[in-house]
């Protein structure tokens, strides 16, 4: 079967950098989205990455290794604002999207 | 900037009840879906449309769900008898195309949430 595994919850303070961890397993890959997703809102696109390596975006670079099934989302410079779910979404061999359950990042002053 | 227009935001029904909601993808995107999310959880699609046409309703529960496109424009998906599991957040995403090069990423509404007592 396919599968998306991210953390269920983190917590980090105002201020600092959080990563945030997405493994996969799908049968194939063409794309790895991530979203962010406020409380009772609907998710909005930051990064998709489709090449190894880190795309960089202001405050938040998204980083894919295929071989590894990997990727993370990290945040700088954190700001209360921040404190969403972050979703890690695959598109696989037959270009469907695979979501995983989402990260809820809680940030603390 | 374009929006994915759904509505309504909020549906209160009991159980056995028939419930719709309704969907207007940005003007030209002309893929649309229609997701499930429960609570805690990602989203989960329902139905894919390309235009009018049904391209993936694998996951549907067809015995008491139904979608339709129409115009290849507005959506509208509807629950009939609801039932308490049925209890999430409806949510709609359209996108230009089904050309897989890129990005071409969905676009969301604000969500349907709804509660079945």
């Amino acid at each position: 079967g396919q599968n998306i595994d991210q953390p269920t919850e983190m917590t980090a303070t105002e201020g600092a950098i959080v990563q945030i961890n997405c493994t996969y397993q799908t049968s194939g890959f063409n794309g790895l989205f991530w979203y962010q997703q406020h409380a009772g809102e609907a998710p909005t696109f930051l990064s998709y990455n489709v090449l190894d390596g880190l795309e960089e975006k202001g405050r938040f670079s998204s980083f894919l290794s295929r071989s590894k099934g990997y990727s993370y989302l990290l945040l700088k410079e954190l700001q209360m604002k921040d404190s969403a779910s972050y979703l890690c979404a695959v598109r696989d061999g037959n270009y469907q999207l695979i979501w995983g359950a989402g990260t809820k990042l809680i940030i603390k002053p | 900037e374009a929006e994915v227009a759904q509505s309504p935001r909020y549906k209160i029904t009991e159980k056995s009840q028939a419930v719709a909601f309704w969907c207007d993808p940005i003007s030209g995107h002309a893929t649309l879906y229609w997701y499930r999310q429960i609570l805690g959880q990602g989203p989960e699609l329902l139905v894919q449309f390309q235009d009018e046409s049904v391209v993936d309703d694998s996951q549907l529960p067809k015995d008491r769900f139904s979608a339709e496109r129409l115009k290849g424009v507005d959506s509208t998906l509807k629950i009939q008898p609801a039932e308490l599991g049925d209890s999430a957040m409806y949510l709609c995403a359209s996108r230009t195309d089904s050309s897989h090069s890129g990005a071409n990423v969905l676009t969301f509404g604000a969500g349907s949430r709804l509660t079945v007592l």
